[in-house]
């Protein structure tokens, strides 16, 4: 089974209007990390925001804030007032303890293409 | 310059060549990654190695193997190159702590001919 599903292949949204991808996730842990991660067609991995599993409060950082309910084991990250240089590949990820190698893991989905439109 | 440095960032090579891809970092981290990604499945780790001595393999390591020269170098091989290894690596670092973010290197396209 995915750890980590990304529902939407690809995302269109308008300059300056916000933005929701969609993450859910799947494990059995009570500790684990959740990251989201931009891919511009540069192809280079930036890291964007993180969620701890045992954080009352919701991720923020600049424009991008992380919707967690953990209870639907979900993870949105939300872009607030979109500009053209955030069209890229939007990566979430998981980082959980995984017994069998007795350390923690990260586990990416595969991505969402989201393109903002002048 | 770049916390996390890969060489070479573009390679061909033919399929049975051995190729090597490299990665450096400057970050002072103790743990290091290969992961390649393809369109359309993300990235799936090949190697993680969280010490000089400690190596471990990921989801995807047949047709790979790794050495962990120092603290801060960590290659990756292919001892025989098949088209179906075509794709974009990335070596990462994190930090030992449980829940830091993985720091990735500009990546390294790899086509196998």
């Amino acid at each position: 089974a995915q750890k980590i599903t990304q529902t939407q292949p690809g995302m269109f949204v308008q300059e300056k209007e916000a933005v929701t991808l969609d993450c859910t996730y799947d494990t059995s842990d009570q500790s684990y990390g959740l990251f989201w991660y931009k891919q511009p067609s540069s192809g280079e991995m930036i890291f964007l925001i993180y969620q701890g599993s045992y954080d009352e409060q919701n991720a923020t950082e600049g424009r991008y804030s992380l919707n967690f309910q953990k209870a639907r084991k979900s993870a949105n990250l939300v872009i607030s007032a979109s500009q053209l240089g955030d069209s890229a590949m939007y990566f979430c990820a998981m980082r959980e303890w995984y017994s069998g190698a007795g350390s923690y893991q990260l586990t990416f989905g595969k991505g969402t293409k989201l393109s903002v439109i002048p | 310059d770049a916390d996390v440095t890969q060489t070479p960032r573009n390679r061909i090579t033919k399929t049975g060549k051995r190729i090597m891809l490299e990665c450096s970092q400057t970050k002072g981290h103790d743990r290091m990654y290969w992961y390649r990604q393809d369109p359309g499945l993300g990235l799936r780790l090949i190697y993680y190695s969280f010490d000089v001595k400690d190596i471990n393999k990921g989801e995807i390591s047949d047709g790979y193997s790794v050495s962990r020269q120092a603290q801060a170098k960590f290659s990756l091989s292919l001892e025989s190159a098949i088209p179906n290894q075509t794709a974009l690596y990335f070596c990462a670092t994190s930090d030992s702590g449980d829940n830091t973010e993985a720091f990735f290197g500009q990546g390294t396209r790899l086509t196998v001919v």
